[in-house]
C-alpha cells in the first residue's frame, strides 16, 4: 500500500462545477495535512492545510479531514480554467521524520 | 515578503561531476527541506535542516549531502553525478520544521545530467 495515495486522473470538471480531490494515507498517527497546486513546469504552491477533523474553508477551497478513515479531500467550488493543474496531497507521516510524504498528484482539467 | 529563492534555476552537468545548489528561505524561517521531483517517483524527501543541524534524512545515497548556515541559507551537494540524478530539486522553508508547519517551496533547480 502506498503511504499517501491519490487518483492520478485526469479528473475533468466543467467550469463552474465543484471539483473533488481525494487522498488517503497510511499512518493513523499523522497530524498535519497539506494540499499543494502545481502548474506544469512550476513548483508546488501551498493552497490549504488542515490539522483537525472536519472542514476548513478558504475562499473557493475547502479541505476536509477524517482521521478515523485516514482520508483527506479538497473541494474547489466554482471551478475556473485557471484551476487546471496537478494537485498534490502531502502528509507528515510519522511526525515528519521522513519529511512531508507526497502523493503522486491528481491532474485536474477544468473544461470551459 | 520575499519567497524562497533557489539558485541556479537550470544546470547541465555530465556524469561523474559534482554540483552545489543553493536555497535562501523566507525571512524568519529556520527550517529548510530539500526534495527531488521526477516524473516517475514524484516528490521525494532528501533532508531537513534546522539551526544548522540535519534533523531528518530521506532514503537517498550518501552522494547527496547538505548543510545550513547561521543565516538559515542552505546548500545541497550531489557528488559523482549519475544520469538518474536528472530531476527538479526543490527547497522548502518553514518556521520551525516539517512536523506541523506549512512548507513553502522555491521555484526549484532543474538539473540535467548528460
Amino acid at each position: 500500500q502506498k503511504e499517501v495515495e491519490q487518483n492520478s486522473g485526469p479528473l475533468s470538471v466543467p467550469e463552474g462545477a465543484i471539483a473533488s480531490l481525494n487522498c488517503t494515507y497510511s499512518d493513523r498517527g499523522s497530524q498535519s495535512f497539506f494540499w499543494y497546486r502545481q502548474y506544469s513546469g512550476k513548483s508546488p504552491e501551498l493552497i490549504m492545510f488542515i490539522y483537525s477533523n472536519g472542514d476548513k474553508e478558504d475562499g473557493r477551497f475547502t479541505a476536509q479531514l477524517n482521521k478515523a478513515s485516514q482520508y483527506v479531500s479538497l473541494l474547489i467550488r466554482d471551478s475556473q480554467p485557471s484551476d487546471s493543474a496537478t494537485y498534490l496531497c502531502a502528509v507528515n507521516l510519522r511526525g515528519g521524520a521522513d519529511g512531508l510524504t507526497f502523493g503522486k498528484g491528481t491532474h485536474l482539467i477544468i473544461q470551459p | 515578503k520575499a519567497g524562497v529563492t533557489q539558485t541556479p534555476r537550470y544546470l547541465i552537468k555530465t556524469r561523474g561531476q559534482q554540483v552545489t545548489l543553493s536555497c535562501s528561505p523566507i525571512s524568519g524561517h529556520r527550517s529548510v527541506s530539500w526534495y527531488q521531483q521526477t516524473p516517475g517517483q514524484g516528490l521525494q524527501f532528501l533532508f531537513e535542516y534546522f539551526s544548522e543541524t540535519q534533523r531528518n534524512k530521506g532514503n537517498f545515497p550518501g552522494r547527496f549531502s547538505g548543510r545550513q548556515f547561521s543565516n538559515s541559507r542552505s546548500e545541497m551537494n550531489v557528488s559523482t553525478l549519475e544520469l538518474g540524478d536528472s530531476a527538479l530539486y526543490l527547497c522548502a522553508s518553514s518556521l520551525s520544521g516539517v512536523g506541523n508547519q506549512p512548507q513553502h517551496f522555491g521555484d526549484g533547480t532543474r538539473l540535467s545530467i548528460l
